[in-house]
């Protein structure tokens, strides 16, 4: 039982190119979570996918797509990467469904540079 | 809309002291509190939470936190620090209606002094 697993776990970027982060779980989560983590700003919501075949906007999704492949794996793409996505980001995931909350588990973070 | 302040982006202490981390926490339904932690390099592990029910909630390594409605607080202690509690300590709180995101604070970097 690996829990949620990023790939890949560094990345240095320039400007302009594009990549996909990926992430995967084994719990059999229904949601799934993109944050961004930069210095005393905390964590930020990207988008999440709250089941499988959705996804919705988080707090900062601009210059950011997701794709929820299938229960197990949410993808991040950044298809015009630039200085300012330099962060670390993590993929997170719960269980429930409809207005039941169960804590998310954590990946262990994909630090990315934009030059 | 949900926020959560913390007050003290560093606090030291030293080894055997009181832990005392602050958060408050702007919500306008009914809160579920969480405090995570993060060792360096690695993701965030959650220390406690709070739903409904008893108010001061025991997590893991000897940590506890107290929600108190009046004062929009949830406040995290620990009686005696060890130098294994160094890391970056996060408030968070569940968003309103049906969606699950939290909504974290800026963090609070503890260092244990020896």
């Amino acid at each position: 039982n690996a829990g949620v697993t990023q790939t890949p776990k560094f990345q240095v970027l320039k400007t302009g190119q594009s990549m996909t982060l990926q992430c995967a779980q084994d719990m059999n989560h229904n949601s799934m979570y993109w944050y961004r983590q930069d210095p005393g700003m905390g964590l930020r919501l990207i988008y999440y996918s709250a089941s499988e075949g959705t996804t919705d906007k988080g707090e900062v999704p601009n210059g950011y797509n997701v794709s929820r492949l299938n229960k197990r794996e949410f993808s991040l793409r950044l298809e015009s990467a630039a200085p300012s996505q330099t962060s670390v980001y993590f993929c997170a995931s719960s269980s429930g469904r409809g207005y039941t909350y169960n804590e998310q588990f954590f990946g262990p973070g994909t630090r990315l540079t934009v030059l | 809309a949900q926020s959560v302040t913390q007050l003290g982006s560093h606090v030291s202490v030293s080894e055997g002291a009181l832990v005392l981390l602050r958060c408050n926490y702007s919500s306008s339904v009914p809160p579920y509190l969480f405090w995570y932690v993060q060792y360096p390099n690695q993701g965030l592990q959650l220390l406690l939470k709070y739903t409904t029910g008893a108010t001061l909630v025991k997590g893991i390594n000897g940590f506890e936190a107290e929600f108190k409605k009046s004062e929009t607080s949830f406040h995290l202690t620990k009686p005696s620090a060890h130098m294994s509690d160094a890391a970056e300590y996060f408030c968070a709180v569940k968003g309103g209606g049906g969606r699950r995101a939290l909504t974290f604070g800026s963090g609070t970097r503890l260092q244990v002094q020896p």
